[in-house]
């Protein structure tokens, strides 16, 4: 599969921003995803990115896009304890070898949120 | 409340005897899979169906069989389990829509003793 690497640990006090990180290896037309995973839940959608884009925001969270770097991240602000939990980031590419439902997910980033 | 439920939550057993994952999704969506989650290797994609009857082998299919029989239903099988299936495993769905990422259930904790 293709390669989607993170930071695995992430620790920011409570009110500050979090930054993390992602990259990803196919240049292929792609969307990208954020998830989050609590302790003892599954993954939700955060958020996603279509490789044409820059950036999206929607309230607390911020994506980036570096395409030319193949480069990802997710900003939250004013972080809070609630945050605290792994983010993965997940890359689909549309490929013509791909049927598109090829998701490859990073190692996740485990944010802790100090109070 | 549109859903993927897995079962059981968590699971003890022995090498060699089998088991089979349950997963089932009321979104009448096409697309299923079957990831494993492991400390510092993130999710790795084992099996995954286009629709009934059609399945295809993730990153690490060994060791494991599925089957799709009914749109809703994607169950795991593990016909002869090893301790290095130890794992946190995640069913998911999707519809297959070109920004839908997949919904996940909350996930089987197997230990193979």
């Amino acid at each position: 599969g293709e390669d989607v690497e993170q930071s695995l640990f992430l620790s920011v006090r409570e009110g500050d921003s979090s930054v993390i990180n992602c990259t990803y290896t196919d240049s292929s037309s792609t969307y990208l995803y954020w998830y989050k995973q609590e302790p003892g839940a599954g993954l939700q959608l955060l958020t996603y990115i279509f490789s044409n884009m820059d950036m999206k925001q929607d309230q607390r969270l911020t994506v980036l896009l570096n395409k030319k770097d193949k480069h990802l991240s997710l900003r939250i602000a004013d972080t809070q304890t609630g945050d605290s939990a792994i983010y993965f980031c997940a890359e689909r590419s549309l490929s013509v070898t791909n049927t598109g439902n090829q998701f490859y997910f990073g190692t996740g980033t485990s944010l802790t949120v100090i109070p | 409340e549109a859903q993927v439920t897995q079962n059981p939550r968590y699971l003890i057993t022995v090498t060699g005897k089998k088991l089979t994952v349950t997963c089932s999704q009321n979104m009448n969506h096409e697309y299923m899979s079957w990831y494993r989650q492991d400390p510092g290797l993130g999710l790795r994609q084992i099996y995954y169906s286009m629709n009934v009857e059609v399945t295809d082998k993730g990153d690490v299919p060994e060791g494991y069989k599925v089957s799709r029989k009914e749109k809703r239903n994607f169950p795991l099988i593990l016909e002869s389990p090893s301790p290095n299936q130890t794992s946190l495993y995640f069913c998911a769905s999707s519809s297959g829509g070109r920004v839908e990422g997949y919904t996940f259930g909350s996930g089987t904790r197997l230990t193979v003793v």
